[in-house]
């Protein structure tokens, strides 16, 4: 069946240290998207893919880093930069982006020990 | 730049009761909008979704919304809920010119037996 795979699904992080989280979809499609969810803020975008190779920040970008080198896959890190990363991240994708349904993954738990 | 108000951060239902869960936007532009569905643990799956035509949308679970431009509203709407639709929903809103999906901070419906 076709979807969208994050692993893991719990991480913990020590300071200063480095994760990435890993987003894979065998849906062939374009755009893909890292959301935060924190409670009671809903869903706020961190960066976002529109084809290989490129991306861009979305509207909370700071401490987090991504790369697009090939369709399926979407990593994202989240760098010793950002101070508060304890949060439930979602990876999502759409076929061309315009006004399409976002399909999502199920998500990872970022705990900080 | 666009933005969501989902005006109840929680709403306690008893089961076979109507239930409305509000939205409200903000856009200089055209918009598509949405609302989906989050369970415990899981990513969002889409619900239903406006972008043309007729204002009222419905989706195959029993709940509609009807769009409403002049008070930029997007109202979710079930006139009988079972305690299978305890969850969080997500009010969004796309440009049709872009990209971005913007969500709302989420209204946790709790159905009671």
């Amino acid at each position: 069946d076709g979807g969208i795979t994050q692993s893991p699904k719990y991480l913990f992080r020590k300071e200063g240290q480095n994760v990435t989280l890993s987003c894979e979809q065998n849906l062939n499609h374009d755009a893909m998207y890292w959301y935060r969810q924190d409670p009671g803020q809903g869903l706020r975008l961190i960066y976002y893919s529109q084809i290989v190779n490129d991306f861009q920040k979305g509207d909370i970008a700071e401490g987090y880093s991504v790369s697009r080198e090939k369709k399926e896959s979407f990593p994202l890190t989240v760098t010793s930069a950002q101070k508060n990363p304890t949060a439930f991240y979602l990876c999502a994708s759409t076929h061309r982006g315009y006004g399409e349904k976002l399909f999502f993954g199920s998500g990872t738990q970022l705990s900080v020990l | 730049a666009q933005s969501v108000t989902q005006l109840d951060s929680q709403v306690p239902v008893f089961e076979e009761a109507p239930v409305e869960l509000r939205c409200n936007y903000s856009s200089s532009v055209s918009v598509y909008l949405f609302w989906y569905v989050q369970y415990p643990n899981q990513g969002l799956q889409l619900l239903l979704k406006y972008l043309s035509g007729s204002t009222l949308v419905e989706s195959i679970n029993g709940f509609e919304a009807e769009f409403n431009k002049s008070q930029t509203s997007f109202h979710l709407r079930k006139p009988s809920v079972h305690i299978s639709d305890t969850a969080e929903y997500f009010c969004a809103v796309s440009d049709t010119g872009g990209v971005k999906t913007i969500f709302g901070a989420g209204t946790r419906l709790f159905v009671k037996a």
